[in-house]
């Protein structure tokens, strides 16, 4: 399974755009990306997935250069709700319907007044 | 019901005790996962069945965790003579087309 690599922790402000970054230097070729978002106490939650180039969901955007060995997820105009910890995984989507993924650490986001 | 439930919610028990952790999946869901989530740390997957079949076991621990599931139903998740070390919140998961798994508020395992 792919490994990702993410921040630990970020802080931002209410109101500005936010970017996390993953790395996922040995992605397969039929892996796809996807990003949850984690409250405390909490399961986590989808917010966006992708494949390669850009993709945009009422919450997010996912941007994903040609070599797919990173993708970013932007956040547009973040509110202290946005307080989370953000996961990034790699995993295949088989025919069966079936993506096993690895998560990672994930990403503390901070939203500060 | 209309999301993902877990039972119980919160366990606490002894060391070498046996527990079960259940959950019941969004109904038409036929794809299942179960992870471990220790403190502070990402989830670990477990083990995702497809219906009632798991072809992925491979991250079940050891042979003291096993797991079923009834048809596209409920699942438990069984963790024998328990130790110190399976202290975690286990959830479980389920998705309809593999993309979007929805996830329940999961179980708080203790063991003392």
């Amino acid at each position: 399974l792919a490994k990702t690599t993410q921040p630990i922790s970020m802080d931002s402000y209410e109101g500005q755009e936010v970017n996390i970054t993953c790395s996922h230097n040995n992605i397969a070729t039929n892996d796809y990306i996807t990003w949850y978002q984690q409250f405390p106490s909490q399961g986590p939650r989808f917010i966006i997935q992708g494949y390669k180039t850009k993709v945009t969901n009422e919450v997010a955007s996912l941007f994903i250069p040609a070599d797919r060995k990173s993708s970013t997820l932007s956040l547009p105009r973040v509110s202290l709700s946005d307080t989370a910890v953000y996961y990034c995984l790699v995993g295949v989507l088989h025919s069966g319907g079936y993506q096993k993924v690895t998560f990672g650490t994930g990403t503390k986001l901070q939203v500060i007044p | 019901g209309a999301g993902v439930s877990q039972s119980p919610s919160n366990k606490v028990t002894e060391k070498g005790k046996d527990v079960e952790l259940r959950c019941d999946p969004i109904s038409g869901h036929t794809a299942l996962y179960w992870y471990r989530q220790r403190l502070g740390q990402g989830l670990e997957f477990l083990i995702y069945f497809q219906g009632n079949s798991a072809p992925d076991k491979s991250g079940l621990p050891s042979d003291r965790f096993s797991a079923e599931r009834t048809g596209e139903s409920v699942s438990t998740l069984t963790i024998q003579r328990t130790q110190q070390e399976d202290s975690a919140v286990y959830l479980c998961a389920s998705t309809a087309q593999g993309n979007e798994q929805f996830f329940g508020p999961g179980t708080r395992l203790t063991v003392l």
